[in-house]
């Protein structure tokens, strides 16, 4: 089946204890992207990736790190966590110019206290 | 640069009756855009896209959007609400060539009443 894959689902951690949420799809998929969901702000880009080795930074990148060392994995890496940094993140996929459409995964839910 | 507008953050309907969700897009280029839904708790799901074939958009679960370039705008419609069709609803533009790909609305939330 065709999916972006995300882990953990759930995930609750403290302030500045460093953490990765992994993303994987197997459709071959050049672009990825991160996303985070905050109550009536929509989805928000933080990173993207046009192919392995590219990355660059969207809409609020700060606080977040990402690395495409292959084509089918894109981590997301909160080196030093914070509370305002709460919220559900979304991993998404595209063939490549994003006019198909994306695929995106189930999503995280991050809780920093 | 591009932007979307959605311009009803919640929607009330009654079970049976047409569900109209207002878009509206601005965009330096021909833009593709799209209607996405979330339902709670899960991921977005695409319903439909226009990618400057057609400019009456057909999509899942009979769901329907008519891209109008005179008005900039991108409305999705149904034509009888089911209580499945509760969710949140975004309108997202992806610019060809734009590196940052695409951009969404702030989303509005459906809500059908029995």
């Amino acid at each position: 089946e065709a999916q972006v894959t995300q882990n953990p689902r759930y995930l609750i951690t403290v302030t500045g204890k460093k953490l990765t949420v992994t993303c994987s799809q197997n459709m071959n998929h050049e672009y990825m992207s991160w996303y985070r969901q905050d109550p009536g702000l929509g989805l928000r880009q933080i990173y993207y990736s046009m192919n392995v080795e590219v990355t660059d930074k969207g809409d609020v990148p700060e606080g977040y790190k990402v690395s495409r060392k292959e084509k089918r994995n894109f981590p997301l890496i909160l080196e030093s966590p914070s509370p305002n940094q709460t919220s559900l993140y979304f991993c998404a996929s595209s063939p490549t110019q994003g006019i198909y459409g994306y695929t995106f995964g189930s999503g995280t839910r991050l809780t920093v206290v | 640069a591009q932007s979307v507008t959605q311009l009803d953050s919640h929607v009330s309907v009654s079970e049976g009756t047409p569900v109209l969700l207002r878009c509206n897009y601005s965009s330096s280029y021909s833009p593709s855009l799209f209607w996405y839904v979330q339902h709670p708790n899960k991921g977005l799901q695409l319903l439909l896209k226009y990618t400057s074939a057609a400019t009456l958009v057909k999509g899942i679960n009979g769901f329907e959007a008519e891209f109008k370039k005179s008005e900039t705008s991108f409305h999705l419609t149904k034509p009888s609400a089911h209580m499945s069709d509760a969710a949140e609803y975004f309108c997202v533009v992806s610019v060809s060539g734009s590196a940052r790909q695409l951009t969404f609305g702030s989303g509005t939330q459906l809500t059908v009443l029995p």
